[in-house]
């Protein structure tokens, strides 16, 4: 079965610290997508992975894949509380179209 | 910019009942997806589609059924409502020549409750 599981899936914090977000997943894949929803809204993307090696930042988030791993990470850097939101990995297996998305981690930045 | 437009935004349907939710994108992109969000969870596939004319099952498709006959519009359809399809929809497309490439763009979902 194809799996993608982020952890933690729950994350508490406070305003200015540092902290990874994780995504694992069991199938080939070189393509790997990082989204954001708020509460009641709908998924705004985040970064666009496609190789080996690839890392992506935008302000005080950055993100990273390592296919042979099958991982990728979301780095967030001094936390401040419009960051809260939950955050979701996608991946994309090879030769297909089907999207599989992780379950989410729902951040939490306490001021 | 529309986008990707959804409607309705809400409905409540009883057991049995069927409907259509609408989704039309303004983007000219190839690529359309219909995901199902559950509570607390991530997002599953139920249908996609590579162009007009061309769909395909995802991965959770019973209930459902999907057309493209036009590169803007893919409705999707239920059929025979059942509790289980309480959930929000979302319908998403994306562009590049080839999938993957280029992010989902998504609506801004249907909230739909079977009573």
């Amino acid at each position: 079965e194809l799996k993608v599981e982020q952890n933690p899936l729950f994350l508490s914090m406070q305003e200015g610290k540092n902290y990874t977000i994780y995504c694992n997943y069991s199938t080939t894949s070189d393509r790997l997508y990082w989204y954001r929803q708020d509460p009641g809204k709908s998924l705004e993307s985040l970064f666009v992975l496609l190789s080996n090696g690839a890392v992506k930042q935008e302000g005080r988030l950055m993100a990273s894949l390592d296919t042979k791993a099958r991982l990728s990470t979301l780095h967030i850097t001094a936390a401040v509380h419009d960051l809260s939101a939950t955050y979701f990995c996608a991946v994309l297996p090879s030769g297909t179209y089907k999207y599989i998305f992780g379950t989410g981690t729902r951040l939490k930045v306490l001021a | 910019n529309a986008g990707v437009t959804q409607t309705p935004k809400f409905r409540i349907l009883k057991i049995g009942q069927s409907m259509t939710l609408q989704c039309t994108q303004d983007m000219n992109h190839n690529y359309m997806y219909w995901y199902r969000q559950d509570p607390g969870m991530g997002l599953k596939l139920i249908y996609y589609s590579v162009g007009a004319g061309i769909t395909d099952k995802g991965e959770v498709p019973n209930g459902y059924n999907v057309s493209r006959s036009t590169t803007e519009d893919f409705p999707l359809r239920l059929e025979l409502a059942a509790p289980s399809q309480t959930s929000v929809y979302f319908c998403a497309s994306s562009s590049g020549d080839r999938a993957g490439n280029q992010p989902q763009h998504f609506g801004d979902g249907t909230r739909l409750s079977i009573l």
